[in-house]
């Protein structure tokens, strides 16, 4: 079975320092997004790259995260420095989209963060 | 603008009772897509359904079935016979074609808790 694969599955961490989250989209899927859950907001986007090429990251606080895609087998979050707002459930989702056609999100299983 | 509702925050209800999902979606576009998500306590996001604008057939699988009523822009879920196990967060989400951007946009979310 495909999946998507998030690490780490959990992080405490203290405030200030650098947090990085990766994930492995399903081969052959050409769409990638991150989300953040948290019980007050819901589900906020945060990056969506389309073919590797980053499209949107309105949702995402500049100054301090970055998201990147180096090759097609791997997405990365990064949070710097870490706040305590910044914990949460952080979500990668691959999918596949193309003329025409626009298939269904792949989550991974989150990674929770904590930041003390 | 792209809008789901899910009006509904959470539902509590006796197993091998009935219940209705609720979402209302809001676009201009005449070609979208539809999904529904389950989330369940473990924490990974399921894809459940897919419907895009042009096909209006109800769909069962199982114990689930979807209404999808374009004249009142309404994608309803409803489980028959509730279990235990069906007691998760479920999301609606709408993808619009036009604009190139395909970003699902996602509703609050329901809970749904099924006690026995």
């Amino acid at each position: 079975d495909a999946r998507v694969t998030q690490t780490p599955r959990d992080k405490v961490t203290e405030m200030g320092q650098e947090v990085t989250m990766r994930c492995q989209p399903i081969l052959g899927h050409n769409t990638v997004f991150w989300y953040r859950q948290t019980m007050m907001q819901g589900l906020e986007l945060l990056a969506y790259f389309r073919n590797r090429a980053p499209l949107d990251d309105s949702g995402m606080p500049k100054d301090r995260f970055s998201a990147e895609m180096p090759d097609a087998t791997l997405a990365t979050l990064k949070i710097q420095p870490s706040e305590p707002r910044d914990s949460a459930v952080y979500f990668c989702a691959s999918g596949f989209s193309g003329t025409g056609y626009h298939g269904e999100l792949f989550f991974g299983e989150g990674s929770r963060l904590t930041v003390l | 603008a792209q809008k789901v509702t899910q009006a509904q925050t959470e539902i509590s209800v006796v197993e091998k009772e009935d219940v209705t999902l609720d979402c209302v979606y809001e676009t201009r576009d005449t070609t979208y897509y539809l999904f529904w998500y389950k989330q369940p306590p473990s924490g990974e996001l399921v894809f459940l359904i897919r419907r895009n604008s042009f096909d209006e057939q109800n769909e069962i699988s199982g114990r689930y079935s979807w209404n999808f009523q374009k004249s009142t822009s309404s994608f309803n879920f409803t489980i028959t016979a509730s279990q235990v196990v069906d007691s998760a967060v479920y999301f609606c989400a709408l993808i619009v074609a036009s604009g190139g951007s395909y970003i699902p946009t996602f509703g609050r979310g329901t809970s749904l808790i099924v006690h026995p």
